[in-house]
């Protein structure tokens, strides 16, 4: 079956480097996708999402970079600090339209080291 | 998220107990689902509600049932636990036109079920 992945499970950065998270997807159809972040013992929080038709969306210190050529996701933080620290999962939405489930990607753990 | 709450946050019961977790929402959401959550296996989808009269399973139903009360709450049950049941367990809510879209999905804190 068609699936979502991370190319890397962890990452670990300086405090005030910039860091990329990227994810991989498989689902052609997909049409929607959304970044996560899930810090210890809390549900996810929504960081920023993009549609595909749009290849580039910005949020406050985060960037979502959409490659459908390719089917890859990229979630760029800008400054990273140590409130970044959390697990960070890539999501896309099946159907795009009626549907509304999403497909989750196993996470990957960001550590910014002070 | 506070518009996205679920209780317990923590409970711990054994082997044959029937459990049921709670999900309320105040955004005014008409879609919600109940997903778990294990160590390298991401969030997996247990059942979804489209509306109060709307009953799907994910991909990891076994197991458990729910029961949409209202358009605010989304009841799981695992009807006899097992320890393999043993998990983190999110609820979320979609829908609506505020946010970040009508796809984004919100999640609750979680409850941490340990099944001995």
């Amino acid at each position: 079956g068609e699936s979502v992945g991370l190319h890397l499970p962890t990452l670990s950065v300086q405090e005030g480097d910039n860091s990329i998270i990227n994810c991989a997807y498989s689902n052609s159809a997909s049409d929607y996708f959304i970044w996560y972040k899930q810090e210890s013992g809390k549900g996810p929080q929504f960081i920023i999402d993009i549609r595909s038709n749009m290849d580039k969306r910005q949020g406050q210190r985060v960037t979502v970079l959409l490659n459908k050529t390719v089917k890859h996701l990229s979630l760029q933080i800008a400054a990273t600090q140590p409130g970044d620290s959390a697990v960070y999962f890539c999501a896309e939405n099946e159907n795009g339209g009626s549907n509304y489930k999403l497909t989750f990607g196993k996470g990957t753990l960001l550590t910014v080291n002070p | 998220d506070a518009d996205v709450t679920q209780t317990p946050r923590n409970r711990i019961t054994k082997t044959g107990k029937r459990i049921m977790l709670e999900c309320s929402q105040t955004k005014g959401h008409d879609r919600m689902y109940w997903y778990r959550q294990d160590p390298g296996l991401g969030l997996r989808l247990i059942y979804y509600s489209f509306d109060v009269k709307d009953i799907n399973k994910g991909e990891i139903s076994d197991g458990y049932s729910v029961s949409r009360q209202a358009q605010a709450k989304f009841s799981l049950s695992l009807e006899s636990a097992i320890p393999n049941q043993t998990a983190l367990y999110f609820c979320a809510t979609t829908g609506g036109t505020s946010g970040a879209g009508t796809d984004t999905q919100y999640f609750g804190p979680g409850t941490r079920l340990t099944v001995l």
